[in-house]
């Protein structure tokens, strides 16, 4: 049973609109997410995390957002670039037993036309 | 960048062989992990290791082993592959700061190709 979910395996957004991509988690011991980015023959790489203590973590045009009721997080780019086409992954783990684990979602690629 | 190197980049095999992929860091960091990432899965781990000689089984270990007698070497062994092996591998590292902040960085992977 995935316990990290990535619902759109695809989405394409313009130049300079802003990217929404979606994350759903059904572990409620899951208390620290992490989104990656990963371009073809390359290994993913880190991009922006979030504390299942706080709600919204900026990071230049990176924002993540956790809903914790709702066991859900976004990460948004605005705005986007041509650059920031990739496969997105979420991933996620938990501070008891494990916590040096991650659970992967399985993707999502995002294609951002000029 | 994180220093971790995978080898070989790319390799092809055929069925019943065994094969062993390299991952070496230079990082010092005390975690290290196996993934292999398909079309469709997403990343999933095979095996991870917490220390020198010590290692455990993540989601998709059957037909895996792995091995770390140093700190800086993490193998991954498939004894006998299969058709069903053919994957991109990934090797990752972590500090494994505890409390949820442990960030992994990963190499740049391994093309395995079992025909």
């Amino acid at each position: 049973d995935q316990q990290v979910k990535q619902n759109s395996p695809s989405l394409s957004v313009q130049e300079g609109r802003i990217s929404i991509l979606n994350c759903d988690y059904t572990n409620s011991m899951f208390d620290y997410f992490l989104w990656y980015k990963k371009y073809p023959a390359e290994g993913p790489t880190f991009l922006i995390s979030i504390s299942s203590i706080k709600d919204k973590n900026e990071d230049g045009r990176f924002t993540v957002f956790l809903n914790k009721s709702a066991k859900h997080l976004s990460l948004h780019i605005v705005p986007s670039q041509p650059g920031d086409s990739a496969v997105y992954f979420c991933a996620a783990s938990g501070t008891q037993g494990g916590s040096e684990k991650l659970v992967f979602g399985k993707g999502t690629k995002l294609t951002v036309n000029p | 960048d994180a220093g971790i190197t995978q080898s070989p980049r790319h390799k092809v095999t055929e069925t019943g062989t065994p094969v062993t992929l390299r991952c070496h860091q230079t990082e010092n960091h005390r975690y290290m992990y196996w993934y292999r990432q398909d079309p469709g899965h997403g990343l999933r781990l095979i095996h991870y290791s917490y220390g020198v000689k010590d290692t455990d089984k993540g989601e998709v270990s059957d037909g895996y082993s792995v091995s770390r007698s140093k700190t800086e070497d993490f193998l991954l062994t498939l004894e006998s592959a299969t058709s069903s092996q053919t994957s991109v591998y990934f090797c990752a590292i972590s500090a494994g700061q505890g409390l949820g902040g442990n960030e992994q960085f990963f190499g740049p992977g391994t093309r395995l190709t079992v025909l």
